[in-house]
């Protein structure tokens, strides 16, 4: 069966510093994966996704960046943390067109 | 431009009623899909209900059904029989063509559901 780990599950990292989350899929093979940002009771912000190995789109400017260094590995990056960087960060895969996409247990970032 | 509107913020229902939470969209896709995810306060999303452009009948999984109205770009998400364990965001999503690809997923800005004993 199919399941995706996202790690760690809570972060708290001070203004400045660099940010690496992880996400990995098992059990399937050339996974959409998706980067979702979430602040406080508010909706899913998109942040990027990809089809492929090293295919990155990114949705919004920002100061974070994405890589796909392998088919079922996606991580989200930062050289250096904001204060507005905080939130829940869900990572997403998907397989099919129009199939649902499953979703990680989120890392909860707090910058301070 | 795709996108995604759930103009209830919040709604509440009494135990064992059924209600409706609402969800519009704009898309000029021809071929697209529509998801309901349910959020607990735990914060993991869980794959509720899905229904395509095409699909000619509406989706229903158990309690959960998907009133689609293509001509009015809506897809309302309902809930019967409401339970106590139904409290939690919900959120209307829709994935379609993205330039480039097909694999683009948005979501709504969520409701939150209260259910009252």
């Amino acid at each position: 069966s199919q399941t995706i780990h996202q790690w760690p599950a809570t972060l708290v990292q001070p203004v400045g510093s660099p940010l690496s989350l992880e996400c990995t899929v098992e059990g399937t093979s050339n996974p959409n994966l998706y980067w979702y940002r979430q602040a406080a009771g508010r909706g899913l912000q998109l942040l990027f996704y990809s089809v492929g190995i090293g295919q990155i789109s990114s949705e919004v400017p920002q100061n974070l960046s994405a890589s796909r260094p392998q088919d079922r590995q996606f991580i989200l990056s930062s050289k250096k943390l904001l204060l507005s960087d905080s939130g829940f960060y869900l990572c997403a895969w998907s397989v099919l067109e129009n199939t649902e996409a499953f979703f990680g247990q989120g890392t909860r970032l707090t910058v301070v | 431009a795709q996108k995604i509107t759930q103009t209830q913020p919040g709604m509440f229902v009494q135990e064992k009623e059924a209600v409706t939470l609402d969800c519009t969209y704009d898309t000029s896709d021809p071929s697209y899909g529509l998801f309901w995810y349910k959020q607990p306060s735990s914060g993991e999303m869980i794959f509720l209900i899905y229904q395509g452009s095409y699909d000619q009948q509406n989706a229903t999984e158990g309690r959960y059904s998907l009133n689609f109205q293509k001509a009015r770009k809506s897809a309302n998400l309902v809930i019967s029989a409401s339970q106590l364990g139904d409290s939690a965001m919900y959120f209307c999503a829709m994935r379609g063509t993205a330039s480039g690809g097909y694999n683009k997923l948005i979501f709504g800005a969520g409701t939150r559901l209260a259910v009252h004993p």
